[in-house]
């Protein structure tokens, strides 16, 4: 099984709510990874968990804060969002950090509209 | 800075066709490139991966190559079908600690039937 899933699969949220992104993965993975894509662009990494640690965050606003409470599950909290952050949001899963033949795998996508 | 291109940006083919899409990169330390195929509001389905000291992947009717030395990839499509239609995003990664994945622009395939 190579599924990484994704809830929601779409949300509407206002400038002042908080809301949350949620990812699952059940292969055993121990590196977990955010992206974000606009339209017609290809995906820009934001946040690189490692065994359960960041390892990456890639200047992402403060108001996009990740969390990974165990190896399975990875969240983006969102917060004050603007609407230029309207976005599919990606999730992914790969064995580990670095190395050979490690293979990501993503999931659905979150489509996140912010009026 | 690892850059990656992707030509062409955009082809239409008829049904049955074989097509080659080309993948360029600068930097050629890499671990491995990865080929995803995307549908239009969708997530990223890996196809293939191929790491660095190989030459070839083979999945079904897609054949991935790769020369690193010349920073170069191609992804063959064998007798397209409609279903292929999609955009398909090349993605060395940067040979790193952290094996972070650099995506092309990607080229969008329509099959027409």
């Amino acid at each position: 099984d190579t599924e990484v899933t994704q809830t929601p699969k779409h949300l509407v949220m206002g400038m002042t709510n908080k809301k949350s992104l949620k990812c699952e993965q059940h292969m055993g993975h121990r590196a977990m990874y955010w992206y974000k894509q606009k339209a017609k662009k290809p995906p820009e990494l934001m946040f690189v968990y490692s065994y359960e640690k960041l390892s990456i965050n890639e200047s992402v606003p403060s108001r996009f804060s990740p969390e990974c409470p165990n190896s399975s599950l990875l969240n983006l909290h969102l917060h004050a969002l603007q609407p230029e952050d309207s976005a599919l949001y990606l999730c992914a899963s790969s064995q580990r950090l670095a190395g050979p033949y490690n293979e990501q795998f993503f999931g659905p996508g979150t489509r996140l509209t912010v009026l | 800075k690892q850059e990656v291109t992707q030509i062409p940006a955009a082809l239409s083919v008829p049904e049955g066709e074989n097509l080659v899409l080309n993948c360029s990169f600068t930097d050629s330390a890499i671990y491995n490139l990865q080929w995803f195929r995307q549908d239009p509001g969708k997530g990223l389905t890996s196809l293939l991966l191929i790491q660095s000291s190989q030459r070839e992947q083979t999945s079904g009717r897609l054949n991935a190559s790769l020369d690193k030395s010349s920073g170069r990839s191609t992804l063959y499509i064998a007798a397209s079908q409609p279903g292929d239609s999609a955009t398909y995003l090349c993605a060395p990664d940067d040979g790193g600690a952290t094996n972070k994945l650099i995506f092309g622009t990607g080229t969008l395939l329509a099959v027409q039937p």
